[in-house]
């Protein structure tokens, strides 16, 4: 079965501290992997896709990395409006699995103090 | 461009009633998916659909629990007799393409009473 280990469960940041989140995943075969940034009371929202392992996305203070069992997402001098939950998926390479249907890990709560 | 608009936002409804939450994808996408976030749990696929036709339920319940995309309108996601359980927030996805790169709605929350 499928598997998406996000962690740590939350993270508490001063502004400007770097730090990184952490999603392991257990796939038969990966044909990508997503981060989502999720607020309270909204959807998801689409951050990055990664297909391979060694492939790096970057955007605004966000880089995503991945490898072969976990991908990796880094925060550099976060703001208090980077604070979110953030949702790693992965959309396994199964035969006849339907595109849009990703297994989601539980998140990461980050909190970017001022 | 809208985005996916779903409604209704918040649903009160008392156990054995029916709920059916309502989701209107973005302009030019033809791909619907539905998920479901319990309380403390993450997000769970139910069912893709396209238009009249379902493509994938494998995460919809058996019993109870029914979705279209009819020619026409919106993608409806139906649950029958409600029970405590169905609890959740119910978000709907939208994709212009065969591509894990979803737009979801804001999404809607019932709460059986």
């Amino acid at each position: 079965e499928d598997q998406v280990t996000q962690s740590p469960e939350a993270l508490r940041l001063q502004e400007g501290e770097s730090s990184s989140l952490n999603c392991s995943y257990t796939v038969s075969g990966l044909r990508g992997l997503f981060w989502y940034r999720q607020d309270p009371g909204k959807g998801p929202e689409f951050l990055f896709t990664l297909y391979s392992a060694g492939e790096e996305k970057e955007k605004e203070r966000l880089k995503a990395t991945l490898t072969k069992k976990e991908s990796f997402l880094h925060i550099t001098a976060p703001k208090p409006e980077d604070s979110a939950t953030y949702l790693c998926a992965v959309h396994p390479n199964a035969g006849g699995t339907s595109y849009g249907k990703l297994t989601f890990g539980q998140g990461t709560i980050l909190t970017v103090h001022p | 461009n809208a985005g996916v608009m779903q409604n209704p936002r918040h649903l009160v409804r008392r156990r054995g009633q029916e709920a059916r939450l309502r989701c209107s994808p973005m302009k030019g996408h033809s791909h619907v998916y539905w998920y479901r976030q319990l309380p403390e749990e993450g997000l769970k696929f139910m069912v893709y659909l396209q238009k009249e036709n379902i493509i994938d339920e494998s995460g919809m319940p058996k019993e109870r629990f029914s979705a279209e995309f009819p020619k026409e309108g919106p993608s409806i996601l139906r649950i029958q007799q409600v029970v405590r359980g169905d609890s959740a927030a119910y978000f709907c996805a939208s994709s212009p393409q065969y591509t894990g790169e979803l737009f979801f709605g804001e999404g809607s929350r019932l709460t059986v009473l």
